[in-house]
């Protein structure tokens, strides 16, 4: 069965630090991953999406996420954190035959701190 | 601009009652979707359609069902509200059926069954 961990519910980070919120899937084959941030009462915003060449990816806002197949990992990092950043982040994952279906993280909770 | 809107954005209503939650999207994506949040859970998938008359059932589907008559509109409906039904229900799109493409996400609906 697919599945995602995001093993932290909550991080802080001080303001200006680099931050790293961490993602574990299980997924047959190769996966498709996605992050995805949810600011209070909003829906969910998408970062970034790996899907297949280069590790790392960028995405919106200064976000990246590195693909690591070995660990079977795609933590998302931002070199110097803003006060801003702070929402919850959800990892995603979906298997190269599974339609339009999503699997989520449990969601880890980002705080920084000026 | 194309968006994906829910309505209504807050509910309250009792246990035993039919609830329907309104999913409207402009993007004439194929692909729509139903997940709810909940604490420590992340999002669960409800209810999928990859396209009109299509629809499909997700991780957590007992008790509620949808239709989609067009391509706009994927109502959810909960036939006889619960209170393990309380939670945040979020309506998501996407254009393709290949496994790649991005979910974009309306607001949300906060649904509290007394």
């Amino acid at each position: 069965a697919q599945s995602v961990a995001q093993p932290e519910d909550q991080v802080n980070v001080a303001e200006g630090n680099p931050l790293t919120v961490k993602c574990t899937y299980s997924v047959s084959g190769n996966p498709y991953l996605f992050w995805y941030v949810q600011y209070p009462n909003r829906g969910l915003q998408f970062l970034l999406k790996y899907i297949t060449g280069d590790n790392l990816v960028k995405g919106s806002y200064g976000f990246e996420a590195e693909f690591n197949k070995s660990q079977t990992s795609f933590h998302l990092k931002k070199p110097s954190a803003l006060v801003s950043d702070s929402a919850l982040y959800f990892c995603a994952v979906r298997g190269r035959n599974q339609g339009g279906k999503l699997i989520f993280g449990q969601g880890t909770e980002l705080s920084v701190k000026p | 601009d194309a968006e994906i809107t829910q309505s209504p954005r807050h509910k309250i209503t009792e246990t035993g009652r039919q609830v329907t939650l309104a999913c409207h999207q402009t993007w004439n994506h194929n692909n729509m979707f139903w997940y709810r949040q909940d604490l420590g859970h992340g999002l669960r998938l409800i209810h999928y359609s990859y396209g009109v008359q299509d629809t499909n059932k997700g991780e957590v589907s007992d008790g509620y069902s949808v239709s989609r008559s067009n391509t706009e509109d994927l109502p959810l409906t909960l036939e006889s509200a619960a209170s393990s039904q309380t939670s945040v229900y979020f309506c998501a799109s996407s254009q393709l059926a290949g496994s790649a493409d991005t979910q974009y996400f309306g607001p949300g609906t906060r649904l509290t069954v007394l």
